[in-house]
């Protein structure tokens, strides 16, 4: 069965610093790969997609993602984080059009001011 | 922006007892979903929903859980007589055919004791 990890369960950072949050997957072969963002008290959001084409994929807010095959990673990545970017932050994957959602166990980023 | 929205944001009830969670997709989407996340847990699937019958369901979906869309609007998920492993944040999420991104909503606060 597929899994997906994330490298840490909770990361703090001060204002500024850059950010990179790991996430592997086990899954062969083709897959699609989310990464979304909960804000304390509120829903799931999508942050940035990866489907096909240009590995480095940019989303919202001034996140983007690396999709490595041979890795079989999609770490997200933000080159200054703010406070608000305080949040808890899920990496998702799918194998086939419409499948289900298999989540890692999420990373808590806390950002200091 | 349209966005998932579900009903109760929060319930308590008694172990034994039903509970029907409502979530009303986006309204051009077709394909709906039920998540769960344990408190401390990843959010896991549960069941995936299109043209009026279950897709693909977990483990986790056994015979004390059911979902409906009794309207064009609503889709439910009843869990038939709760446990108290069945308190968990409980996430429908809807997509559009053509697209892979699944659209989450607020969630639904399930506290069984």
């Amino acid at each position: 069965a597929q899994s997906v990890s994330q490298h840490n369960h909770h990361v703090i950072l001060s204002e500024a610093a850059s950010l990179e949050l790991g996430c592997n997957y086990s899954y062969g072969g083709t897959v699609n790969l989310f990464w979304y963002v909960q804000y304390p008290g509120q829903h799931l959001q999508l942050l940035l997609k990866y489907f096909s084409g240009d590995p480095l994929v940019k989303g919202i807010k001034g996140f983007e993602a690396e999709f490595i095959k041979s890795k079989f990673s999609f770490n997200l990545r933000k080159p200054s984080v703010q406070w608000s970017d305080t949040a808890e932050y899920f990496c998702a994957v799918n194998e086939d059009y419409g499948q289900n959602f298999v989540f890692g166990p999420g990373t808590r980023l806390s950002v200091l001011p | 922006e349209p966005e998932v929205t579900q009903t109760p944001s929060h319930q308590v009830t008694q172990m034994g007892q039903e509970v029907i969670l409502r979530c009303v997709p986006i309204s051009n989407h077709l394909y709906f979903y039920w998540y769960r996340q344990i408190l401390g847990q990843k959010v896991e699937f549960l069941v995936s929903f299109y043209n009026n019958e279950i897709s693909e369901k977990s483990e986790i979906f056994d015979d004390q859980f059911s979902v409906e869309r009794p309207d064009g609007s609503n889709f439910t998920l009843k869990i038939r007589s709760t446990k108290l492993e069945d308190s968990a944040m409980y996430f429908c999420a809807s997509r559009d055919t053509n697209q892979e991104t699944q659209y989450f909503g607020p969630g639904t606060r399930l506290l069984v004791l």
